[in-house]
């Protein structure tokens, strides 16, 4: 079985520049997560998706950070424009669902996309 | 806001030695998952407690949950330099149901 496939691995861009990120989840995994790892820090969530439905983006900083998830399979995570700050590896994961199955929140994670904005 | 703290933020052993970092929620979990990052790499799941009190073991390593259900730790014994990596532990939380927050983590590396 495929894991959660990222791409690409890493990026390099100049400020101001837009930026994007492409996630797929492992099949038939209807929970999708986008996260933002910076340096010696645990993830922090951007974005949850449940199937195509965007049901917590309270983290997403939307006035430059987009998501989709059109389809409820693949996304996408865009900066435009990006920031310095912005550099960090974007992680996506995935789970069965958020049911009310407690092991179903289990996180399977991709290799990450490292972003380095100079 | 809710918080995941995690003690130490480094640790340096020699091969051989025993190795334990500690979890610490600001509320009560429902469960705690417990990750490991290879250097360069990405996290990876180790395990779930979701049992006030629950102990588990994976080869030489030990997971608790202590009894209030807001702290646990990781323990290894004989450390080997397989083990060296970043080892996360995360609750749920967030305001959502279905996120985690993951504590900074505990860096461990290991001297042959």
């Amino acid at each position: 079985e495929a894991g959660v496939v990222q791409s690409p691995r890493y990026k390099i861009i100049e400020k101001k520049q837009p930026v994007a990120f492409w996630c797929n989840p492992i099949s038939g995994h209807n929970t999708l997560y986008w996260y933002r790892q910076n340096l010696g820090q645990g993830p922090e969530l951007l974005i949850r998706y449940e199937n195509e439905e965007a049901v917590d983006d309270s983290q997403l900083p939307k006035d430059r950070f987009s998501a989709e998830r059109l389809k409820g399979v693949d996304s996408t995570l865009k900066i435009q424009p990006a920031e310095l700050g912005d550099s960090a590896v974007y992680l996506c994961a995935s789970s069965p669902s958020t049911g009310k199955m407690i092991s179903e929140n289990i996180q399977y994670f991709g290799a990450g996309t490292r972003l380095s904005v100079l | 806001g809710q918080q995941v703290m995690q003690i130490p933020q480094y640790q340096h052993v020699q091969e051989g030695e025993d190795f334990t970092t500690y979890c610490n929620s600001s509320t009560t979990l429902s469960n705690i998952q417990w990750y490991k990052q290879r250097p360069g790499g990405h996290p990876v799941f180790l395990i779930q407690l979701v049992k006030s009190g629950e102990v588990k073991k994976q080869k030489r390593l030990t997971f608790q949950f202590g009894e209030a259900k807001k702290n646990s730790s990781l323990h290894i014994t004989a450390t080997q330099t397989t083990d060296v990596g970043t080892y996360f532990c995360a609750g749920p939380g967030g305001g959502s149901q279905g996120n985690l927050i993951f504590g900074k983590g505990t860096k461990l590396s290991v001297k042959p």
